[in-house]
């Protein structure tokens, strides 16, 4: 079954330093989200993407971050400074759209440790 | 905003017996409800939707009601297992939309442990 993958799983980063966490979603989905989760907390919507660009984004997703889609299948998130608050698990998505409510697939999660 | 809420304290459940999980929403009725399965450190994974004109849904030994009076959706497992021991969550859209890119509002989550 296709899956959503994220690299690295892993990433420590010391505070003010720019991190990319990168995702493959599945291909044929034409809807992107990243989330976070911070830990021992619930699951928090930091955007969403369509069309190339951004369709949404929460209070969380300030100016130190960005999305991008560089290529057909890759689809990234740039922390620009990073601080110690934003350690936390960060999850990609995709949905194939097309109706309200369509299932999100998550990817295993990039943990971020900011020192 | 919407609010969701579930219970954080963990349900603990004997193998074979039905588990019950509760969301309670706390605004307007959102569009659909949707419920996930979270391992430990592994990203959420889809289990079932249901609609605000759905009372009940089915898929195999799972069950999800939503009743929009109580503002509230149940979950079941029937004839637990102890591999369905996990943080179940519930997820909605923060306002009424009827977008195809909607952020999703999570709960907390609720964590089952199915006791052999």
């Amino acid at each position: 079954e296709p899956e959503v993958t994220q690299t690295p799983s892993h990433q420590v980063t010391q505070m003010g330093q720019e991190v990319i966490l990168r995702c493959v979603p599945i291909s044929n989905h034409l809807y992107f989200y990243w989330y976070r989760q911070i830990l021992g907390q619930k699951v928090e919507f930091l955007v969403s993407f369509y069309n190339n660009e951004i369709s949404e984004k929460s209070e969380i997703f300030d100016d130190q971050f960005s999305v991008e889609r560089p290529d057909g299948s890759n689809f990234t998130l740039k922390i620009r400074s990073t601080k110690l608050e934003d350690s936390a698990m960060y999850f990609c998505a995709s949905s194939g759209g097309g109706r309200a409510g369509s299932p999100l697939h998550f990817g295993n999660g990039t943990r971020l440790t900011v020192t | 905003s919407q609010k969701i809420e579930q219970n954080s304290e963990a349900l603990n459940i004997q193998e074979g017996k039905t588990a019950t999980l509760t969301c309670n929403y706390t605004n307007y009725s959102p569009a659909y409800l949707q419920w996930y399965r979270q391992d430990p450190g592994r990203g959420p994974v889809f289990l079932l939707l249901i609609r605000e004109n759905e009372k009940e849904k089915r898929k195999e030994r799972l069950k999800v009601t939503f009743d929009t009076t109580l503002k509230q959706s149940l979950f079941h497992i029937t004839a637990s297992q102890p591999a369905d021991s996990a943080t179940y969550l519930c997820a909605t859209l923060p306002m009424y939309s009827g977008g195809g890119a909607d952020g999703l509002t999570f709960g907390k989550g609720t964590h089952l442990i199915i006791q052999p």
